[in-house]
Parts: structure tokens; sequence; C-alpha cells
């Protein structure tokens, strides 16, 4: 399978732990993005990243939140101290730069975050 | 901070029937595109559009971009179970930034 791959799927921990979610994405796209989704929301952005360099971070992203790129291939995202409204389904995309406006994104399945 | 909004929210339908969803902004799009997203799974691409006043047709769904660039629609005919799910659209604004609005969750009734 040469799409986007998250894991791990599911986590569930409690309030006050820290847990990281990795993204693979597709192996010759230089830009990579992560979003986070609320149950019956649309995906809301949290940054981006053409190849190694992190290019844009949401303003609502808190410091808790970190998240790198270190070869420009996979990417780790961390959330520190978890909150109950961390809550979410953390997804992964990945896409070609190729001098146009835009390019597709290509998701993964997502990582599903449940905070006790 | 570049927003985005949908309409209708939720929409149930007979199969068979034809529907319209909508998206808007007050901001000016790059481009527009039309995702996909089924329980479980990340948003799929349905099209890009980039022309102000462009319209494309994918099988049964027309999609048109407003000649302003800041609003576009989703036009499904003989709408079918398959087509259930949530209709995204996201916005790119200038930069290379994706900008998704809250979705239309549609549900096509046998």
């Amino acid at each position: 399978d040469t799409g986007v791959s998250q894991n791990p799927r599911h986590k569930i921990t409690k309030r006050g732990q820290n847990v990281t979610f990795r993204c693979d994405p597709i192996s010759e796209h230089n830009r990579l993005y992560w979003y986070r989704q609320t149950l019956g929301q649309g995906p809301e952005f949290l940054t981006y990243f053409q190849n190694e360099a992190q290019l844009e971070k949401s303003r609502l992203l808190s410091d808790r939140f970190s998240a790198e790129r270190p070869k420009g291939s996979f990417s780790t995202l961390e959330i520190q101290r978890t909150e109950q409204g961390d809550s979410a389904m953390y997804l992964c995309a990945s896409s070609q730069l190729a001098g146009a406006l835009t390019g597709e994104l290509f998701f993964g399945e997502g990582s599903r975050l449940t905070v006790l | 901070t570049q927003l985005l909004e949908q309409s209708p929210q939720f929409l149930s339908i007979q199969e068979g029937e034809n529907l319209t969803v909508y998206c808007n902004s007050s901001s000016v799009f790059s481009s527009l595109q039309w995702y996909r997203q089924e329980p479980g799974e990340g948003p799929v691409l349905l099209v890009t559009v980039v022309t102000g006043g462009e319209v494309k047709k994918l099988k049964r769904l027309t999609f048109q971009f407003g000649d302003a660039r800041k609003d576009s629609s989703l036009h499904i005919t003989a709408a079918q179970p398959g087509d259930t799910g949530l209709y995204l659209c996201a916005g790119v604004f200038g930069g290379q930034n994706f900008v998704f609005g809250p979705g239309t969750r549609l549900s096509v009734l046998p």
C-alpha cells in the first residue's frame, strides 16, 4: 500500500499524559499537513511542512502541540499534558508541490485520540 | 482568518432525488476543492476548480465556481445511497494552506 499511513489508529489516554502520532506520507510528496477533526465538523488546520521545514502553524495550536518532520519524510505530532478537549481525530495529508496553485491532498485514515 | 460556510449542514433525501449543496466565503479563493469523506476514513478529492465561473462535471455530480471566486456549489443528479457521506469544500487562499468548511452531511435513503 503506497497511500498515507498513520499510527496508531486509536489511542486512549488519561488526562495529563503525552501522546505521539506518526504519519508516513506518499513517498514522493514534499508537503505534509496535519489536521484535527471533531465529530460532525470539517478538518481544522494545525500545521504543514514543505520537506523538513514547518511553513505554517495555526494560531489555534497551543504550545502543548509540536510537530516535526526531521528528514522530510515521516512526521510526528506530539501532544503534551493532554486535556479532554484534545479528543479528536488527527488527520495527516500529503501533496506534491509542482508549481501549480493547488495540489490534491491525500489523506490517511487518521488517528483517533480519546482523553479520559 | 479565512472562513468557509457550507449549507445545508444536514440533508436527508430519497434515492433518485436531486440536490445542491453550497460553499461560501467572504474571501476570494485562489482555488477550491470538494472532498467526500466516509465514516472512519480520510476525505477523498472529488474536484478542483480554479477559474471564476468554471463548471466541471463528474458523472452525476456538477461543480460550479462563482464568478467572483468566493462561492461554489455541488449539484448531484439522481442521488444514490452510495453518495451518502460528508461533503467538504476546501479553499486555498493565496498560499498553499487548505482551509476546510464544516461540511454537509448527506444521507440518501433507498
